[in-house]
C-alpha cells in the first residue's frame, strides 16, 4: 500500500542553523501538509499546500518557515534559523483530493532536536 | 479549537470490544467524521470515516447517530497493539483552494488495552 515517507527520522541541529525536512507524499495525491507535535502535546497544523502554493498556514508558520515542492515527488519544510522551541516531531501528510472526502495519510515523522 | 470532545482515557480488556465515544454537536451538514490513532509518537494512522451512514472496514466500525451529533468507534476485538491515542476529527470535503482539508486534532482518548 502506498505510503508517505519522511527523512530523516531524527535530525539534531544547533540552534540558529537551517534545517530541511523532507517528505515524499503518495504519488497521485494533490494536497500536502505539515504538522508538528511538541512532546506531550497535541498534533498542530502548520501549513497546507495545493497547486504549487500555500493554501493555508497557521500562526506557528512564521517567516522562519517555508515549504517547497521542488520536483514532482518531494515536499520539503525548511526552518531558516532554528530555535530551541522548534524541537518537536514533524509530520508530513497528503490527500488525494478527488471526491473531497478521502482521508489524509501521514508519514511517521521526523524528530527534530535543537541543541 | 477541535470541534469534538472525547473522554481523555479508557481501558479495555484484550479480546473485548472497545467502544470509543465522540461528541460533535456543532457538526455541519457537509462535514465528515474521521477517526485516526497514534501509537507512541508515530504518525497518525487513518482508521475510518463517515458522513451519516454506519461504516465498517477491516480495522473498525463507525456508528454515527441519526442527528450526527455524536459517533462511536468500535474495535471489535481489541488487542494489546490497539493501545494508542484515538482522535475523532470532523472535516469538510476538500474543495480546490477553498477548504484546504487541514485536520484539527484535540487531545483524543488514550485507550489502554489490558491483558
Amino acid at each position: 500500500e502506498p505510503e508517505v515517507t519522511q527523512t530523516p527520522s531524527h535530525q539534531v541541529t544547533q540552534m540558529g542553523q537551517e534545517v530541511i525536512l523532507r517528505c515524499v507524499p503518495i504519488s497521485n495525491h494533490l494536497y500536502f501538509y505539515w504538522y508538528r507535535q511538541i512532546l506531550g502535546q497535541k498534533v498542530e497544523f502548520l501549513v497546507s499546500f495545493y497547486n504549487n502554493e500555500i493554501s493555508e498556514k497557521s500562526e506557528i508558520f512564521d517567516d522562519q518557515f517555508s515549504v517547497e515542492r521542488p520536483d514532482g515527488s518531494n515536499f520539503t519544510l525548511k526552518i531558516r534559523s532554528t530555535k530551541l522551541e522548534d524541537s518537536a516531531m514533524y509530520f508530513c501528510a497528503s490527500n488525494v483530493g478527488a471526491r473531497g472526502n478521502q482521508p489524509q495519510h501521514f508519514g511517521d515523522g521526523t524528530r527534530l532536536s535543537i541543541l | 479549537d477541535a470541534k469534538t470532545t472525547q473522554p481523555p482515557s479508557m481501558d479495555c480488556a484484550e479480546g473485548r470490544a472497545a467502544n470509543l465515544p465522540c461528541n460533535h454537536s456543532t457538526i455541519s451538514g457537509n462535514e465528515y467524521v474521521y477517526w485516526y490513532r497514534q501509537i507512541h509518537s508515530q504518525g497518525p494512522q487513518y482508521i475510518i470515516h463517515g458522513l451519516k451512514n454506519n461504516e465498517t472496514n477491516e480495522m473498525a466500525s463507525l456508528i454515527i447517530t441519526e442527528d450526527r451529533k455524536s459517533s462511536t468507534l468500535i474495535l471489535p476485538h481489541a488487542t494489546l497493539r490497539d493501545t494508542a491515542v484515538y482522535y475523532c476529527i470532523v472535516r469538510a470535503p476538500l474543495r480546490g483552494s477553498g477548504n484546504t482539508g487541514k485536520l484539527i486534532f484535540g487531545q483524543g482518548t488514550t485507550l489502554q488495552v489490558k491483558p
